[in-house]
């Protein structure tokens, strides 16, 4: 399994441009989550989805549009980059039918974008 | 609004040492997540504590959770440089949303 891939690992984006983010799980995990991470700061989350075609938001949604039409993916949208969208981004993703030390999130490489 | 607080957030340790990561949360829960972090990459999964008074223990590594105090600490045994790294806790509110709220970071060095 490569568990979660996400891509590109790294983008430059000029003010108002947009992009989007891709992220996919193998695992067959049927949670998954989009954070970003400031320099020296914890993950804080965006988006979630608890199955193919329901989303909702988390603590920092503005900025940012997701949808997820299959288990295996959950891309991230960013419209109208702005300079505070510069972060690392990282997606998660976790299977809440089961029990114990697999309830942990599974967190994909990252991806490094700064907005100029 | 649930706050995570750990301490402290830099820990500058010599090799063979011994000390504890405490982390701190705000409002009930009984579920509490350490991951750690190496420079540049991604989260790397280390305990999961489901339950008050539960410990885990990896290598050097050992990790609690007391749910009335609302505090979790991770202990280090006898350091070592590999060792060196960010690490996280995160919590879970009550009820198993499985939306975690990490805590700052505490970044360890190990020093030889």
């Amino acid at each position: 399994n490569a568990g979660v891939t996400q891509t590109p690992k790294f983008r430059i984006l000029k003010i108002g441009q947009s992009m989007t983010l891709q992220c996919t799980q193998d695992m067959n995990h049927n949670y998954m989550y989009w954070y970003r991470q400031d320099p020296g700061m914890g993950l804080k989350l965006i988006y979630y989805s608890v199955g193919a075609g329901i989303t909702d938001k988390g603590e920092v949604p503005n900025g940012y549009n997701v949808s997820r039409s299959t288990t295996e993916d959950f891309p991230l949208r960013l419209e109208l980059a702005a300079p505070s969208q510069t972060s690392v981004y990282f997606c998660a993703s976790t299977d809440t039918r089961l029990a114990g030390v697999q309830e942990t999130q599974y967190f994909g490489p990252g991806t490094r974008l700064l907005v100029l | 609004e649930l706050k995570v607080e750990q301490n402290p957030l830099f820990l500058s340790m010599q090799e063979g040492k011994n000390y504890t990561i405490y982390c701190n949360y705000s409002t009930t829960s009984d579920r509490l997540y350490w991951y750690r972090q190496d420079p540049g990459k991604s989260l790397e999964s280390l305990f999961v504590l489901l339950s008050n008074g539960a410990v885990k223990q990896e290598g050097r590594l050992m990790a609690s959770l007391d749910t009335k105090a609302r505090l979790s600490t991770l202990h280090i045994t006898a350091a070592v440089h590999d060792l060196s790294a960010t690490y996280f806790c995160a919590v879970d509110r009550r009820g198993a949303t499985n939306k975690l709220i990490f805590g700052t970071g505490t970044l360890l060095a190990v020093q030889p």
